[in-house]
């Protein structure tokens, strides 16, 4: 199994582009989630989706899209980028939610710089 | 805010010797998890301990939970250079939402 893959690894974007970072897994998992890791920080949780059709709001999600049209894909947009906007963004999966005792599977992340 | 809050911040020790690394959380949760983090990858779990367990173990890893401090420690014993890196608790509640703290930064001298 693949696990959890990311594309792409690197991006570099101009300010007010737009842009989806992809994200898929291959284990049937309900739950997937997009974080960003700031340098010399952990990660914040940006939008989270529970199923197929299910999204909802992480800590820091203004500037952000997401659509689960499918278990398995679970894409982030960002609409207009920002310098702010650069990070390392990391999508992860579990079978259900991690507060039922579940351990997030991770991608191996996307850099992305915003100029 | 980050729920989660690790100390120290970074932690240099020489191989052999024993890794503590310590995080604190604010409210009430389901479980906390640690995971680890190799420079430049994603995070790779390695343990969980449920809100009604005190102490865990898992191969070198021993993870304590007090509820009633709201606190966790990480123990690594007989650390070895491959054990650098860094370290994450993230605590979970029922509301789907797993946070982390900053982390914990590991060098471990050969």
């Amino acid at each position: 199994n693949a696990g959890v893959t990311q594309t792409p690894k690197f991006q570099v974007l101009k300010t007010g582009q737009s842009m989806t970072l992809q994200c898929a897994q291959d284990m049937n998992h309900e739950y997937m989630s997009w974080y960003r890791q700031d340098p010399g920080m952990g990660l914040r949780l940006i939008h989270y989706s529970v199923g197929a059709g299910i999204t909802d709001q992480g800590e820091v999600p203004n500037g952000y899209n997401v659509s689960r049209s499918t278990t398995e894909d679970f894409p982030l947009r960002l609409l207009s980028a920002a310098p702010s906007q650069t990070s390392v963004y990391f999508c992860a999966s579990s079978e259900t939610l991690p507060g039922l005792n579940e351990k997030l599977f991770f991608g191996s992340g996307t850099q992305l710089s915003v100029l | 805010s980050q729920q989660g809050e690790e100390d120290p911040q970074a932690l240099s020790i020489q191989e052999g010797e024993n890794a503590t690394m310590n995080c604190s959380y604010k409210t009430s949760i389901n479980n906390l998890q640690w995971y680890r983090q190799n420079s430049g990858r994603g995070l790779v779990h390695l343990i969980l301990i449920r809100s009604n367990e005190r102490e865990k173990h898992s191969g070198r890893l021993r993870v304590t939970l007090d509820t009633s401090k709201k606190s966790s420690s990480l123990l690594i014993t007989a650390s070895r250079a491959a054990d650098t890196a860094s370290y994450f608790c993230a605590t979970d509640s029922n509301a789907g939402k797993s946070t982390f703290g900053d982390g914990t930064t590991l060098t471990v001298k050969p």
